[in-house]
């Protein structure tokens, strides 16, 4: 039973512009989320968080907006970079349990 | 900083033999896991690790898979024998064990069986 979906397997922005990742989860009691950008032949690396009392957290170029009654988190990248083509996974927690989407590639065009 | 450790980092073998990897997490990070990630797909849990004692192996195909952390330090996941179906990314990943901690991944170990 998959608890993270990212039901989107790609997307191709153009530079510059802004990059929506999204994510829907179905277990309630998780504590925070989390997302993953992962480059070919190497493992993923932490890229940002929020925790499940907040709706919103940036850092740098990067927001995540979570909406719980919709059971729903966003990635924003603005602007986008071509460095930011990657696979970008969807993560959640409960104690020290990790549940991970099933990836989102996206290509930022030049 | 410090990092995950892992080795191989490839590895190619013929099926049926025997494989093993190799993980070294950060430093007094008590959680440690090993990860399986066929291209497409999101990581999938093998073995969780509090210290040396097995948290949740529940997905590890115990056939064929085993994974140890005697020390409560490094581990070691082994495949024996091999098999098509197991050629993926092999990731370990560690954290320190406090809910509000993300997971720290090495770089993996790309596994192809022929």
């Amino acid at each position: 039973d998959q608890q993270v979906k990212q039901n989107s397997p790609s997307l191709s922005v153009q530079e510059g512009r802004i990059s929506i990742l999204n994510c829907d989860y179905t277990n309630s009691m998780f504590d925070y989320f989390l997302w993953y950008k992962k480059y070919p032949a190497e493992g993923p690396t932490f890229l940002i968080s929020i925790s499940s009392i907040k709706d919103k957290n940036e850092d740098g170029r990067f927001t995540v907006f979570l909406n719980k009654s919709a059971k729903h988190l966003s990635l924003h990248i603005v602007p986008s970079q071509p460095g930011d083509s990657a696979v970008y996974f969807c993560a959640a927690n409960t104690g020290n349990q990790f549940y991970f989407g099933t990836g989102t590639s996206l290509t930022v065009i030049p | 900083e410090a990092e995950v450790a892992q080795s191989p980092r490839y590895k190619i073998t013929e099926k049926s033999q025997a494989v093993a990897f190799w993980c070294d997490p950060i430093s007094g990070h008590a959680t440690l896991y090993w990860y399986r990630q066929i291209l497409g797909q999101g990581p999938e849990l093998l073995v969780q690790f509090q210290d040396e004692s097995v948290v949740d192996d529940s997905q590890l195909p115990k056939d064929r898979f085993s994974a140890e952390r005697l020390k409560g330090v490094d581990s070691t996941l082994k495949i024996q024998p091999a098999e098509l179906g197991d050629s993926a990314m092999y990731l370990c990943a560690s954290s320190a064990g406090l809910a509000i901690g993300e997971l720290f991944f090495g770089e993996g170990s790309r596994l192809t069986v022929l």
